[in-house]
């Protein structure tokens, strides 16, 4: 069974768009993240939830909207999509407090947007 | 200036080759996660280190504290290591677990 699994794998979407791109794990985590890694293979931190609320959100661009359903989700919504938005992004889970807190990653969702 | 460094950038070694990668960071950490990220993309994470020295299989990661550096290295290198290698810490000067990576390593091992 997947742990951290993203749908769709990849997206090729119009400049302007609206996509979303979802996050579930199944391994009982209370905290999930948002990472985006760029053309130069950079990651950097989007978003994070732990338990359904915000918890980190980092200087990101009104157009990325995260959401959390329940603890086993976090959906990324982003409006009017840029050019600039094609990278691979990574949704990440953990549990806090754990001793380890080794972060699970998701296979990516490769954005291009043309 | 990033935070966190690593170094090299690039690494092409040949099979059974030992080697190293190095990781320093500037700000105090609760935790550093050295990860692998393999050429179809996907990371998995290697090792979790606060103090000392961890060992799985021919992988080893060491950190220094004091020094605000960590390593890992690679013993017996074989071609089916080569992928992009992460140093990421958590900062204890920010809540939420939150990472913050090394550019990363590019490891490439020769048969």
């Amino acid at each position: 069974d997947t742990a951290v699994s993203q749908t769709p794998k990849y997206l090729v979407t119009q400049m302007g768009n609206d996509k979303s791109i979802k996050c579930e794990q199944n391994l009982g985590h209370d905290t999930m993240y948002w990472y985006k890694q760029d053309s130069k293979k950079f990651l950097k931190i989007m978003f994070s939830y732990n338990n359904k609320e915000l918890i980190i959100n980092e200087t990101v661009p009104n157009r990325f909207s995260p959401k959390s359903p329940d603890k086993a989700h976090l959906n990324l919504h982003i409006n009017s999509l840029e050019l600039g938005d094609s990278a691979v992004y990574f949704c990440a889970s953990t549990l806090l407090g754990d001793r380890r807190e080794t972060q699970y990653f998701g296979p990516g969702t490769r954005l291009l947007v043309l | 200036k990033n935070e966190v460094e690593q170094s090299p950038q690039n690494l092409t070694a040949q099979e059974g080759e030992f080697i190293t990668i190095n990781c320093s960071y500037s700000v105090g950490i609760s935790a550093l996660h050295w990860l692998q990220q393999h050429p179809g993309g996907g990371i998995v994470s290697l090792f979790m280190l606060s103090s000392g020295k961890k060992k799985h299989g021919r992988l080893i990661a060491t950190i220094n504290i004091q020094e605000k550096h960590s390593s890992l290295h690679i013993t017996a290198s074989h071609p089916r290591d080569s992928a992009v290698y992460i140093c990421a810490v958590r900062s204890s000067e920010t809540s939420g677990s939150r990472l913050t990576f090394g550019e990363g390593t590019q490891l490439t091992v020769n048969p």
